[in-house]
């Protein structure tokens, strides 16, 4: 089956600071999504990604599907307090929707 | 802003017993989902439904599994008999359309979750 691998595992980072993660699979996917996790609740939809190549901002966080359809990354710019959760990212390879998640960076930030 | 709504939050239940998990998709949506997320772990899909049947399951999801729409509202998730590995963060997740290649039609939304704790 699909391997889907999310790098780095926990990134603790100063406030300010800029974060990047990423994920690679072995297999092509058609839509990317990156989701955050805070304890004890659902994943919460922060950025899709539809096309090869694309690159994609919301506010601080931006995202980008690599050409090659197998990745993707995912940056925070200028992290605050709030970021601190684990990150998700999630490919859709089949019309079906079912998503493949990566095992999370959780993101820790210290004043 | 719409939402996917998850009852109850929280399930106990002895190791043997049935139990349902409920869930609320949202309204205008016709894809609908269910994973799962053992503590400290990824999140993996069980089970995809649309037009009423199941167009897709994981291994996980074995005969002891099953999914209804029982109205035009709620989508359930019923374990017939639980076990000790079944413990864990139960997700519904609800999608508009199908289209590869249409934002935002392929956006998954998820609920809040049912911790399920098996004794």
């Amino acid at each position: 089956g699909q391997q889907l691998n999310q790098s780095p595992q926990s990134m603790f980072i100063q406030e300010g600071e800029d974060v990047s993660m990423n994920c690679t699979s072995s297999s092509i996917f058609n839509t990317w999504l990156w989701y955050k996790q805070d304890p004890g609740e659902g994943p919460v939809l922060l950025i899709a990604l539809y096309k090869a190549g694309e690159l994609t901002s919301n506010g601080r966080l931006t995202a980008q599907f690599g050409i090659t359809r197998k990745d993707s990354f995912l940056n925070i710019s200028a992290s605050i307090p709030s970021d601190v959760g684990i990150y998700f990212c999630a490919g859709q390879g089949d019309s079906w929707g079912k998503l493949q998640f990566g095992a999370g960076t959780q993101v820790v930030v210290t004043p | 802003e719409p939402e996917v709504t998850q009852t109850p939050s929280h399930q106990v239940t002895q190791m043997g017993q049935e139990v349902i998990l409920r869930c609320v998709p949202i309204s205008n949506h016709l894809y609908f989902y269910w994973y799962r997320q053992i503590l400290g772990q990824k999140v993996e899909f069980l089970v995809s439904f649309y037009n009423n049947e199941i167009s897709e399951k994981s291994e996980i999801f074995d005969d002891q599994f099953s999914v209804e729409r029982p109205d035009g509202s709620n989508f359930t998730l019923k374990i017939r008999s639980t076990k000790l590995e079944d413990s864990a963060m139960y997700f519904c997740a609800s999608k508009e359309g199908r289209g590869t290649s249409l934002p935002p039609y392929n956006e998954q939304f998820f609920g809040p979750g049912t911790r399920l704790t098996v004794l």
